[in-house]
């Protein structure tokens, strides 16, 4: 069974780093894009970037590029979403989800609620 | 990359038919028959219900149907549930050099 499992939710001050973690289990995990979705409280989903683990390869949304930095392990079947200094506007529903073909995603993590505020 | 563009809101009553439109551009729908439909309940990840425009994943009803015609695609629940009262949000694919989009999602309600 694909699992996607992410890590738990985070409460944050601005300015401070961070980094969620998406472990994939079930399929060959270096052979399909991770793909990352911002979800803002009562908003809709953004499409943040993807990865391809084995080779990261990387394709950001010029919206975030700068902003967050994307990586993946292979030999821990773990992606990874970071930031060097978080903003109040970061605050949101992070979510992983695995990617065929760079362009069908099929599997959805539960989601990392990421809260920033002073 | 601007979103596609979803009505913000459907409404129906249970046992009728409704459908949501994503109108993208040349750019994405238009190109690729790479759309996919994702419904979400509050508080839980998103599940895909249509992929690759009106293909069903194992496990969803064949009451969710989907279409394409131009730059527009388009998701039909027939047969209404209260069940079915969610977030419908249409993504698109856009080409190797980017990441795919998002339409701005669509709240239906089930009177």
């Amino acid at each position: 069974e694909v699992q996607l499992v992410q890590s738990g939710p985070e409460v944050k001050k601005p300015g401070e780093s961070l980094n969620i973690s998406c472990k994939g289990s079930g399929y060959a995990f270096a052979g399909y894009w991770i793909g990352w979705v911002r979800q803002p409280p009562g908003k809709g989903l953004e499409w943040m970037a993807l990865i391809y683990p084995d080779d990261s390869d990387i394709k950001y949304n010029p919206s975030f590029q700068g902003q967050v930095a994307i990586s993946a392990d292979k030999s821990t079947n773990t992606a990874y979403l970071q930031w060097s200094s978080l903003k109040a506007s970061d605050s949101a529903i992070y979510y992983c989800a695995r990617v065929y073909g760079a362009h069908t995603i099929d599997y959805w993590g539960q989601g990392t609620l990421v809260t920033v505020s002073s | 990359q601007p979103a596609l563009t979803q009505p913000a809101s459907v409404s129906g009553s249970p046992g009728q038919s409704i459908s949501i439109s994503c109108t993208g551009t040349s750019s994405d729908v238009g190109t690729y028959n790479l759309v996919s439909w994702f419904q979400q309940h509050p508080g839980i990840a998103p599940k895909v219900i249509i992929y690759e425009v009106n293909k069903r994943p194992s496990g969803i009803s064949n009451r969710f149907s989907g279409s394409k015609s131009g730059n527009t695609a388009s998701l039909t629940i027939s047969g209404l549930q209260a069940e079915d009262e969610a977030d419908y949000y249409c993504y698109s694919y856009t080409g190797s050099r980017t990441v795919g989009v998002f339409g701005g999602g669509t709240k239906l309600t089930v009177l």
